[in-house]
């Protein structure tokens, strides 16, 4: 069975980076049958896309989210990382990872998620 | 990239059906056979429920149907359970040059 479990600092000050790094048990992230990818949620609210990346290091990011995004893969661990630069109280939301299909939007498998707050 | 629009809430008592709508555009909805739902209980992550539009997962009840028009998804929920209440979201492939995608607002489904 898949599992996706985030990881990372609960608490970023503002205007510092957030960094999560996602670890894949149960199957194989050099699958060319699926993309992996960064989805989160703020409080209360709803679901945002903020992008994916291939094992092959392809990536793709939310417009809205480009400038600050960075999606790395490291296929030695299983894993994949986010980072997402110069953050503010906007950012807090829990963060989530999970498995694309390739070719469609369509995310299979998730993590449990992660709560990141953006405060001094 | 504009979210996709959905109601805010729709309710219905047990067995009943209802109907969920997820409004886009041709760029997303209308361009692409690739909308997904997904239903997310307080606390929990989504859970997908439905993908390319009318396919379900295995394991997903056949309780829940999908279907599409021009730039609209819609999610059908037919014999209402209580354990259905939750938080119900669609998401379309939007990008023909690009692999990206964008969420509905999403909509809370209350069983009376």
């Amino acid at each position: 069975q898949l599992q996706l479990q985030e990881s990372g600092p609960g608490l970023v000050k503002p205007s510092e980076t957030l960094s999560l790094t996602c670890t894949v048990s149960g199957g194989s992230i050099s699958s060319s049958s699926y993309y992996w990818g960064w989805i989160r949620q703020p409080p209360g609210k709803g679901l945002e896309w903020i992008g994916s990346i291939y094992y092959s290091g392809s990536t793709y990011y939310n417009p809205s989210l480009k400038s600050r995004v960075t999606i790395s893969v490291d296929t030695s661990k299983n894993q994949f990382s986010l980072k997402l630069s110069s953050v503010t109280a906007a950012d807090t939301a829990v963060y989530y990872c999970a498995r694309l299909i390739v070719a469609t939007i369509t995310f299979d498998y998730w993590g449990q998620g992660t709560l990141v707050t953006v405060s001094s | 990239q504009s979210a996709l629009t959905q109601p805010r809430s729709v309710s219905g008592s047990p067995g009943q059906s209802v109907t969920i709508s997820c409004t886009g555009t041709s760029s997303d909805v209308g361009g692409y056979n690739y909308v997904s739902w997904y239903q997310q209980h307080p606390g929990k992550a989504p859970k997908l429920m439905i993908y390319d539009v009318s396919k379900r997962p295995s394991g997903v009840p056949d309780r829940f149907s999908g279907s599409k028009s021009g730039n609209t998804a819609s999610l059908t929920i037919s014999g209402l359970q209580a354990e259905d209440e939750a938080d119900y979201y669609c998401c379309s492939y939007a990008g023909s040059y690009t692999f990206e995608g964008v969420f509905g607002t999403g909509t809370k489904v209350t069983v009376l």
